[in-house]
């Protein structure tokens, strides 16, 4: 079946503006994660969906990061007032829970570069 | 949090040739992944192994969780190999993973 998508797959903003993320789980995963990835470095966490909650948000950086998934589908990474540091790839990942379910797919990503 | 550390940072290797990718991490975990990242970004799974030794193919990977590492074999590298190979954990009551830093493979023809 289909994996993770992400939609944009690239996104050019400028300083100041609001952007949302998009990333669609694959079918029937129950957990999402969004990662943020900059530039030689590996991905760090910023927020886990169990279902329709947000069972950990402790990587979000600061208040104008924000993400939803209020049909425990898709889910939406809103950034507010982005800042030049914000610029960097942006992946969701999705799993199922227990053992070897706890596999985690990555999506493509999303290059944000905000100017 | 848990520590992730690989080594090495960087390895250059002529086609055909083997290695052994190491990751270390500072306390148990409930989930340990290999994952190759392509030149497009794109994070490939390679192997789900908390404990034990798993093969696929010219890779193969062992972890020694009562040791906290990790080992990924490649043999018989070809060019397609070349790219970041990132080991990620996931420890106690947190479910996210923390990632190495990597190691950046480059096979050359």
């Amino acid at each position: 079946g289909a994996g993770v998508s992400q939609t944009p797959s690239n996104k050019v903003t400028e300083k100041g503006k609001y952007v949302e993320l998009r990333c669609d789980p694959i079918s029937g995963h129950t957990a999402l994660y969004w990662y943020r990835q900059s530039l030689g470095q590996g991905p760090e966490f910023l927020i886990y969906f169990q279902g329709t909650g947000a069972a950990d948000d402790s990587g979000l950086p600061n208040d104008r990061f924000f993400a939803v998934r209020p049909e425990g589908s898709v889910s939406t990474l809103k950034i507010q007032r982005t800042e030049r540091g914000d610029s960097a790839v942006y992946l969701c990942a999705s799993s199922l829970i227990g053992g070897q379910a706890d596999t985690q797919y990555f999506g493509p990503g999303t290059r944000l570069t905000v100017l | 949090g848990i520590q992730v550390e690989q080594s090495p940072p960087d390895l250059i290797l002529q086609e055909g040739a083997n290695s052994t990718l190491r990751c270390n991490f500072s306390d148990s975990v409930n989930n340990l992944q290999w994952f190759h990242q392509n030149p497009w970004g794109q994070l490939i799974n390679l192997f789900y192994i908390p404990s034990g030794t798993k093969q696929n193919g010219r890779l193969s990977a062992t972890t020694v969780a009562t040791e906290r590492y990790s080992l990924l074999y490649i043999s018989s590298s070809q060019t397609t190999d070349s790219g970041v190979y990132f080991c990620a954990v996931e420890g106690g009551s947190a479910r996210q993973l923390t990632f190495g830093s990597g190691t950046q493979l480059t096979v050359l023809p």
